[in-house]
Parts: C-alpha cells; sequence; structure tokens
C-alpha cells in the first residue's frame, strides 16, 4: 500500500502570497489531520478532516484553512502568509478513530520570505 | 487541556548501552499515549502507542514503554542501542474526546557515540 504523500516537498513563498499544499491519504483512511512543525512551537494541531468534515480544530487564525475531497484527499491553504509561517507541515491519515495509528506523510517545507 | 513534557531535549549514549527517554502527560481521564520517531528530512513514525490494558508496551524498533499513571508518565527504553537509532523521538497524548488530535511533547534529539 502507498504511503501518505505530499505535495509540493519544498515551497518558498514571499510575505502576503498565499500557499495551497495538498494530502493524499492511505488508500481506504478517512481521517486526515495536519500540523505544523517548527523549532520555536513544536509540532501543533492544525485541523482533521473526516468524511469531508472538519470535525476538530486547532488554535491557529483563520488565514490557515481545509478541506477534504470526496476520495479522502486534502488541502490546506494558508492566506496573507506571514515570516512565522515558514514550517514543516506534516499531514497524517488513519481510518476513523483515536485506536487507529495515524501515519504520517514527509511533510512539505514552506519558506517564506 | 492535555500537555506534554519531554525534560530532555538532547540524549547522548553510546552504541550498545540502554536508553531511556521520559515522557510526563498532563490529561483528566485516561489518555491515549503514542511515542513517534522522526528521522532528518522525514516524516513521523509510530514506534508504540498505549490505550489500556497491560501497562508495558512492545513497540517497533526494540523499543518498549511503560505506562505508570500514579506519576502521569510514559517512558520509552530500549535496551541496547545502535547507531541507526539517532533521530528525534516525541511522545504524545490523544483522548477518545479529541478525535485524532494529538499534543505532542517538545521531543528529545538522541545522538549515538560509535
Amino acid at each position: 500500500k502507498a504511503g501518505v504523500t505530499q505535495t509540493p516537498r519544498y515551497l518558498i513563498k514571499t510575505r502576503g502570497q498565499q500557499v495551497t499544499l495538498s494530502c493524499s491519504p492511505i488508500s481506504g483512511h478517512r481521517s486526515v489531520s495536519w500540523y505544523q512543525q517548527t523549532p520555536g512551537q513544536g509540532l501543533q494541531f492544525l485541523f482533521e478532516y473526516f468524511s469531508e468534515t472538519q470535525r476538530n480544530k486547532g488554535n491557529f487564525p483563520g488565514r490557515f484553512s481545509g478541506r477534504q475531497f470526496s476520495n479522502s484527499r486534502s488541502e490546506m491553504n494558508v492566506s496573507t502568509l506571514e515570516l512565522g509561517d515558514s514550517a514543516l507541515y506534516l499531514c497524517a491519515s488513519s481510518l476513523n478513530t483515536a485506536q487507529e495509528t495515524q501515519y504520517f506523510g514527509p511533510g512539505t517545507r514552506l519558506l517564506v520570505l | 487541556a492535555q500537555s506534554v513534557t519531554q525534560p530532555d531535549i538532547h540524549i547522548t549514549v553510546s552504541e550498545g548501552a540502554s536508553l531511556e527517554l521520559r515522557c510526563n502527560y498532563s490529561y483528566g481521564a485516561t489518555p491515549y499515549l503514542f511515542w513517534y520517531v522522526q528521522s532528518p528530512g522525514q516524516g513521523l513514525q509510530l514506534l508504540l502507542k498505549y490505550f489500556s490494558g497491560d501497562t508495558l508496551v512492545q513497540g517497533i524498533k526494540g523499543f518498549e514503554a511503560e505506562f505508570k499513571r500514579s506519576q502521569s508518565s510514559f517512558n520509552l527504553r530500549k535496551p541496547s542501542v545502535h547507531w541507526s537509532d539517532a533521530a528525534e523521538y516525541f511522545c504524545a497524548v490523544g483522548a477518545k474526546a479529541a478525535g485524532n488530535k494529538l499534543t505532542f511533547g517538545g521531543g528529545t534529539r538522541v545522538l549515538v557515540k560509535p
């Protein structure tokens, strides 16, 4: 089975721009979660989608948004980029509940200049 | 609110020696506990998880962890470290009510000396 894939792997943007990151979960997985990883704040939960609905949300500003498609692929969007948005963005997929293993993708490294 | 503390930012261990990584959590109910490993430039890989039952959990790559409710701890151990174990290790807590949201500790970077 193919693992979780994320595209693009690397991205450079400038302040004020917007960006869209994509995550394709493992086949059959319906839950996709997004995390932001930075040296200063560590790993922080952004949001989780299940069956095209946002099921859980972290403490990030409204500039961070996401969606999930009927094939469970998910995208996250960050508008009006700030320097502090530079981070590794990880997505994780699982079947459904918290007791099932979450499999992480390799991440998208975003650099905001 | 859930929180996770990993007191050691860096640990250096000799190859073949034992390793113990500390993790303390704060959560009102019975937590779901996880250990993940991250190699440079990679995503996270699950080493082991605890939901209920036997408090000593066996994982992949020879790792084990013990849940101690009285100490709010979930320490990770490996009897004999290999050079390939050099990586960053993250403890995380989840809960049934939180869906798939995980709260991570700050991580412990493990260096292995030859």
